[in-house]
C-alpha cells in the first residue's frame, strides 16, 4: 500500500497570503489528522476528519481550517499568513487496531513565512 | 501547555551505552504510543501500550506503561547509530496529545 502523501513538500509565503496543503490518506483510511511541529511547540494537534466531518479540534485560531473530502483526501488552510506560522506540517491517516488507534504519518510540508 | 513532558530533551551517547527516556504527564490516557522521527519524515509508530504496568519490547527497545497510565519510559539496550532520531510520547485522551520530545544522537 501507498504511504500517506502530502504536497507540496515545501512552500515559501508572505505574511498576509493564505496557503492550501494537501494530504493523501493510506487506501481504506477514513480518518485524517493534521499537525504542526515547531521546534517551540512540538507537535500540536490542529484537527481530525473523518468521512468528511470535523470530529476533533484542536486549540488553533479560525484561520486555520481544513475540508475532507469524499475519497478521504483532505487540505488544510491557512489564511492572513503570520511569521508565527512557520512550520512543518504533518498529515496523519489513521485506523483502528488492536491496540487502539494507529497513526500513519506523511512526510510533511515545510511552510516557511517571511 | 505541554501536557507530556519528556526527559531529557537531549541525549548524546556512545555506541553501545543503554538510555532511558521519560514520559511525564499529570494526565490519565487510555493509551499512550512511542514514535521516532528522522529528519524531512514524519514520525514512525513504535509502539502502544494500553494496560497500567504493561512492558513491551521490540528487539532492543523496551516500553513500559505507568500503573496509573500517566507516565511512560523507553529503554534503549546497546544502542546503534541508527537508533539517533527524535522519540516522541504521544498519550490519547479525546485525540493524541505529543510529547516535548527527546532527541538521540548516538555517536559510533
Amino acid at each position: 500500500k501507498a504511504g500517506v502523501t502530502q504536497t507540496p513538500r515545501y512552500l515559501i509565503k508572505t505574511r498576509g497570503q493564505q496557503v492550501t496543503l494537501s494530504c493523501s490518506p493510506i487506501s481504506g483510511h477514513r480518518s485524517v489528522s493534521w499537525y504542526q511541529q515547531t521546534p517551540g511547540q512540538g507537535l500540536q494537534f490542529l484537527f481530525e476528519y473523518f468521512s468528511e466531518t470535523q470530529r476533533n479540534k484542536g486549540n488553533f485560531p479560525g484561520r486555520f481550517s481544513g475540508r475532507q473530502f469524499s475519497n478521504s483526501r483532505s487540505e488544510m488552510n491557512v489564511s492572513t499568513l503570520e511569521l508565527g506560522d512557520s512550520a512543518l506540517y504533518l498529515c496523519a491517516s489513521s485506523t483502528l487496531a488492536a491496540g487502539g488507534k494507529v497513526q500513519y504519518f506523511g512526510p510533511g510540508t515545510r511552510l516557511t513565512v517571511t | 501547555t505541554q501536557l507530556l513532558e519528556q526527559s531529557p530533551q537531549f541525549l548524546s551517547i556512545q555506541e553501545g551505552e543503554n538510555l532511558t527516556v521519560y514520559c511525564n504527564s499529570s494526565s490519565v490516557f487510555s493509551s499512550l504510543q512511542w514514535y521516532r522521527q528522522e529528519p524531512g519524515e514524519g514520525p514512525v509508530l513504535l509502539v502502544t501500550v494500553v494496560t497500567g504496568g504493561e512492558v513491551k519490547k521490540l528487539k532492543r527497545l523496551t516500553f513500559q506503561f505507568g500503573d496509573a497510565r500517566k507516565d511512560s519510559s523507553l529503554h534503549i539496550t546497546a544502542a546503534q547509530p541508527g537508533d539517533t532520531g527524535l522519540y516522541l510520547c504521544a498519550g490519547f485522551g479525546n485525540q493524541f496529545y505529543f510529547g516535548t520530545g527527546t532527541s538521540l544522537t548516538v555517536i559510533p
